[in-house]
């Protein structure tokens, strides 16, 4: 069975350029959430998606940054227009939904480092 | 709000040397617990979870203990090895969705 994929796994960007970061979940998991690692820093929660609906995107840190997930699959994280405090690794994960709900495991992707220069 | 701190890194250790890594957390209500971990090349992946007071979660020979009166979640290994060099990530979730809230990550080194 594949693992969370993301891709690009690195990416260099000047600012005030866009960037589309993706991931592709495990097959079958309908909870989708996007991380992100600044500086070596704390693993920040970005958003939460059910299936195709955005349960949770309390921790998108402003406008500039606008998450999709077509049809309840893959999910996109766009950064418009980028600026040097968007650098990082941007993770996603995902889980299956359990009826008691979160069990405590995430299968996270390997990341997507993003630099904006 | 909720948060959790981790001793900072890097650690480096001998080969069969015993590992501890300090976590604390402050939250409201009875959070779980965890540690993920990431390995070079690799996502983060779940090591260990305890979801009450004193529980103590283990695998692959780590284990920590939920300690709500000191508000910890030690990660402790009594002889580790080369493959155990890794990023280590203490979390919690005070919430039944999945949104965890990390430590900033320790790094281990160990060395033969």
């Amino acid at each position: 069975e594949a693992g969370v994929t993301q891709f690009p796994s690195h990416s260099v960007i000047e600012k005030g350029q866009t960037v589309t970061l993706r991931c592709d979940p495990i097959s079958g998991h309908d909870n989708l959430y996007w991380y992100r690692r600044v500086m070596g820093k704390e693993i920040k929660f970005l958003l939460h998606f059910v299936k195709e609906s955005k349960q949770d995107e309390s921790g998108m840190p402003n406008n500039r940054f606008l998450a999709e997930r077509t049809g309840g699959t893959y999910s996109t994280l766009k950064v418009q227009p980028a600026e040097l405090e968007d650098s990082g690794v941007y993770f996603c994960a995902s889980s299956q939904v359990r009826p008691r709900g979160f069990t405590g495991e995430l299968f996270f992707g390997e990341g997507s480092r993003l630099t904006v220069l | 709000g909720d948060s959790v701190t981790q001793m900072e890194g890097p650690v480096t250790l001998s080969e069969e040397a015993f590992l501890t890594i300090n976590c604390t957390y402050t939250a409201t209500g009875y959070p779980s617990l965890f540690w993920y971990v990431q390995y070079p090349g690799e996502g983060l992946q779940l090591l260990l979870k305890a979801t009450k007071a004193d529980d103590k979660g283990s695998n692959k020979g780590f284990e920590a203990t939920y300690r709500k009166e000191t508000t910890s979640f030690h990660l402790e290994k009594g002889s580790v090895q080369v493959s155990d060099s890794a990023v280590y990530f203490c979390a919690l979730s005070g919430s039944n969705t999945g949104k965890l809230i990390f430590g900033q990550g320790t790094t281990l080194q160990v060395k033969p």
